[in-house]
């Protein structure tokens, strides 16, 4: 099993729907959980950490994590198609992040 | 949240010619960064860990010749590509680990994309 796993999509949402996205993480990465969006040609940038089980709210975007799941899930309210882009998904494991291969999100007008 | 940056932005150059990559942090210090290419459509890939004082851990298959490392302030790392070749062009990103707080936190550069004729 990877340790951080995510479907690739592309996941498809029309603008003002919310967009869920989901992530998997093995034991052998820790308790630290991070989104990132990419958008294309561009590098990562930080969304959302989460540490805690239970939701973690920053403006649209909402975090889930439960630890006795152990998965990992982004919300997006009212998408808007500025949202379309790559989520990754990251935990840190020894020393490094962990990185999911990221799941494309395309939001439609 | 913490700023990276990485210079330059867009290099092209030729086969065989050496191509140096920085990466600071801006407004903290960090005493470890980690580089990564990302060739199109692909998931980043992590290239060495970089420890300020100290040799980069290189991550299995990577050339340690071939991909200089040099962390020599808390600010600031380089890469270089040595004898690059045209397999190399990528797009190279690296990041710093913000040491403060709880839970250390990874932000990027805006990467840098290489070109090898």
């Amino acid at each position: 099993q990877k340790e951080v796993e995510q479907n690739s999509g592309p996941l498809s949402v029309p603008e003002g729907a919310i967009a869920s996205l989901n992530c998997t993480y093995s034991d052998r990465v820790s308790q630290s959980f991070f989104w990132y969006r990419q958008y294309s040609g561009k590098s990562p940038e930080l969304i959302m950490s989460i540490y805690s089980n239970g939701d973690k709210e920053d403006g649209r975007f909402t975090a889930q994590l439960n630890k006795a799941s152990q998965y990992v899930s982004l919300l997006i309210r009212d998408s808007q198609p500025s949202d379309s882009a790559t989520y990754l998904c990251a935990a840190q494991g020894f020393q490094k992040l962990v990185f999911g291969t990221g799941t494309r999100l395309l939001v439609s007008p | 949240g913490a700023v990276v940056s990485q210079h330059p932005s867009r290099v092209i150059c030729k086969s065989g010619t050496s191509v140096k990559i920085e990466c600071r942090s801006l407004d903290f210090q960090a005493t470890t960064m980690f580089w990564y290419r990302q060739f199109p459509k692909k998931s980043l890939m992590l290239m060495a860990t970089s420890n300020e004082g100290s040799k980069a851990t290189y991550e299995q298959g990577v050339e340690k010749d071939k991909f200089l490392i040099n962390h020599a302030s808390l600010t600031l790392s380089t890469l270089t590509v040595t004898s690059a070749h045209p397999e190399d062009s990528s797009f190279y990103i690296c990041s710093a680990r913000d040491p403060s707080g709880v839970w250390e936190t990874q932000y990027f550069g805006p990467g840098t994309r290489l070109l090898v004729l």
